[in-house]
């Protein structure tokens, strides 16, 4: 198993462009999430979910879409990029709500 | 407000060392806490999860204590690895059916020879 896997691993943006982060987890599991970490804080949970087709906000979503459609792919978008959404993003994965996370690799995003 | 504090920030011992890291935190409900290790560029690893139950869990050199009357939780590193350099992170889970975590800022360890 490779667990969740995320593509690309670096990337560089100018204020207002987009683009797309991947992420793939192969365990089946049901619930999926998407976090960013911002250097000496802690992880922020931006959205999250249950499975295929249902997704929801967390603490910090303004700036980013997500979509569900199938069980595997969980991809992050971000339209109009700001600096302030330079971070580490981590994609996790978990069967149910409760239980262990396994996080991706992670994607440093710099936006200028 | 639900927080999570970790202490220290950071911490250099010698290789072979035991060490304990600090995790207090004010969430409620209480569900579940976890320690999880990053290791510089990768993501966060599960090393335990405790519940509002359990007071101690093992992991190998690691083990994790939890009292949950005072909201205190420590991980305890056993004869430390240079490969033990790493964050750890305390992470609190609100109450059931709950996809809110919280997580503290972590305590980065270094290991030296």
């Amino acid at each position: 198993n490779a667990g969740v896997t995320q593509t690309p691993k670096f990337r560089i943006l100018k204020i207002g462009q987009s683009m797309t982060l991947q992420c793939t987890q192969d365990m089946n599991h049901n619930y999926m999430y998407w976090y960013r970490q911002d250097p000496g804080m802690g992880l922020k949970l931006i959205y999250y979910s249950v499975g295929a087709g249902i997704t929801d906000k967390g603490e910090v979503p303004n700036g980013y879409n997500v979509s569900r459609s199938t069980t595997e792919d969980f991809p992050l978008r971000l339209e109009l990029a700001a600096p302030s959404q330079t971070s580490v993003y981590f994609c996790a994965s978990s069967p149910w709500l409760q239980d262990t996370q396994y996080f991706g690799p992670g994607t440093r995003l710099t936006v200028l | 407000k639900n927080q999570v504090e970790q202490s220290p920030q950071s911490l250099i011992i010698l290789e072979g060392k035991n060490c304990t890291l600090q995790c207090n935190y004010t969430v409620s409900p209480f569900s579940n806490l976890r320690w999880y290790k990053q290791d510089t560029g990768r993501g966060p690893v599960s090393l335990t999860i405790m519940t509002f139950s359990e007071n101690t869990k093992s992991n190998g050199r690691y083990t994790a204590t939890l009292d949950a009357d005072t909201k205190q939780s420590s991980l305890h590193i056993t004869a430390s690895q240079l490969s033990d350099s790493a964050s750890y992170i305390c992470v609190v889970s609100g109450g059931a059916g709950s996809y809110q975590l919280t997580f503290g800022k972590g305590t980065k360890l270094s290991v030296i020879p």
